[in-house]
């Protein structure tokens, strides 16, 4: 059946240490993001690609990177820069005909200890 | 800038006890404004798309609507498995960018 993973579900890392969150998607997408999801708060954008080889900054970018390799992969890297990493983040493509349809992965718990 | 407010945050309601949830938004010019419904621990998963004042769409139990300034979420009749947290999105520019809002929590008692 046609998704998105994300990989791990749950990870945890000491400070200091930089995590890469995996994400992979089936569905042909062009269009890929990361967003972080903080209790009591709504979904805010850290990095989204339209294009392979291309992405840009979202509204909380500072202490993550990004590649776009290949259409279907787009994974996060969490780096020690990130004051406060601890969060779940989420994975979403979107296609071609756009109805504002995103589709989501699981998501990434990430703890830091 | 552009906001995005959910209310009530949380929702406690009785089988079958119908009610609405509020987004309210203060964009420049709205693309669309989307509903989302998130079941604990997982990603969002995808309900509605309304585009223009006076809209309305219905799935079920549901059903959204749209004003200039703000969408109602409808429950009628909910049932246990109605319980979910469910979030409001708007997209303002041509790059496909929605802005969340922080979401209400609907929990229904049999």
């Amino acid at each position: 059946d046609g998704g998105i993973t994300q990989s791990p579900k749950y990870l945890f890392r000491k400070e200091g240490q930089n995590v890469t969150l995996s994400c992979e998607q089936n569905l042909n997408h062009d269009a890929m993001y990361w967003y972080r999801q903080d209790p009591g708060q709504g979904l805010r954008l850290i990095y989204y690609s339209q294009i392979v080889n291309d992405f840009q900054k979202g509204d909380i970018a500072e202490g993550y990177s990004v590649s776009r390799e290949k259409k279907e992969s787009f994974p996060l890297t969490v780096t020690s820069a990130q004051k406060n990493p601890t969060a779940f983040y989420l994975c979403a493509s979107i296609g071609g005909t756009y109805t504002g349809e995103l589709f989501f992965g699981e998501g990434s718990r990430l703890t830091v200890l | 800038e552009d906001q995005v407010t959910q209310s009530p945050e949380a929702l406690r309601l009785q089988e079958g006890e119908s009610s609405s949830l509020n987004c309210s938004y203060t964009v420049s010019g709205l693309r669309g404004l989307f509903w989302y419904r998130q079941d604990p621990g997982k990603g969002p998963e995808f309900l509605f798309t309304l585009y223009s004042a006076g809209e309305e769409k219905e799935k079920e139990r549901l059903k959204a609507t749209l004003t200039k300034k703000e969408s109602f979420l409808h429950i009628t009749a909910p049932k246990p498995e109605d319980s979910a947290t469910y979030l409001c999105a708007v997209q303002v520019t041509d790059d496909y960018k929605l802005s969340f809002g922080a979401g209400t929590t609907v929990t229904v008692r049999a």
